[in-house]
């Protein structure tokens, strides 16, 4: 069974520009949650989606958004980049509930200048 | 307001030795407990879980310890080897409560270095 995989894998933007990130969950999982990874910071939820619905958010601004599509595959876009927003941008998906085990995929590492 | 801590940022172990990585948390309704290994440039990766109704759960090398009155949870991880060089985060939820909280909660992380 093919893992989760993210595109593209590397990403350099600059300021003010916008960004779209997409994410193919493992085959029958319908619960894809999106994380940033920062140093020192750790993992940072930003969204989980199920059946096309955002069932909870993080503490991040709305230049931060993602969806879902009916064949679970996600997408992640942000606007207006500022520097800070570089990072690694992980994506994890789940048969129906992110609380269950989450597998994640290689991330994309997204660089703003 | 951090609800699941690790407290060391990096821990360094001789191979053969045995690695111990520390997680505590505050959120009581907390029932479901993972750790994940993370790379460098790769995604975590799943290692053990263990849920509120045990205090222990071992899968090779690796063990998990839950101390729920403490409020901690640890792996070891028995030998060390230079591959289990990596970012070890604990990770919990509210799996079995029946909560709308949809996340899993992650500490920080633990650098762990297996020296040869």
């Amino acid at each position: 069974k093919a893992g989760v995989t993210q595109t593209p894998r590397y990403l350099i933007k600059t300021r003010g520009q916008q960004v779209t990130l997409s994410c193919s969950p493992i085959s029958g999982h319908r619960s894809v949650s999106w994380y940033q990874q920062t140093p020192g910071q750790g993992l940072q939820f930003l969204f989980e989606y199920f059946s096309e619905t955002q069932r909870n958010k993080g503490n991040f601004p709305g230049r931060f958004s993602g969806r879902q599509f009916s064949n679970s595959r996600s997408e992640m876009n942000v606007s207006t980049l500022e520097l800070g927003d570089s990072a690694l941008y992980l994506c994890a998906s789940s048969l129906a509930q992110p609380q269950e085990t989450q597998y994640f995929g290689p991330g994309t590492r997204l660089l703003v200048l | 307001d951090q609800q699941v801590k690790q407290n060391s940022p990096s821990l360094s172990v001789q191979e053969g030795r045995i690695s111990i990585l520390n997680c505590d948390y505050t959120n009581s309704m907390f029932d479901y407990f993972l750790w994940y290994k993370k790379y460098p440039a790769e995604g975590p990766t799943f290692l053990i879980s263990i849920s509120s109704i045990k205090d222990k759960n071992e899968d090779g090398r690796f063990t998990v310890f839950l101390n729920k009155s403490a409020k901690h949870l640890s792996l070891h991880i028995v030998p060390s080897q230079p591959g289990d060089s990596a970012v070890y985060f604990c990770a919990a939820s509210a799996r079995f409560s029946g909560g709308s909280n949809y996340k899993l909660t992650f500490g920080k992380g633990t650098l762990l270095t297996v020296n040869p």
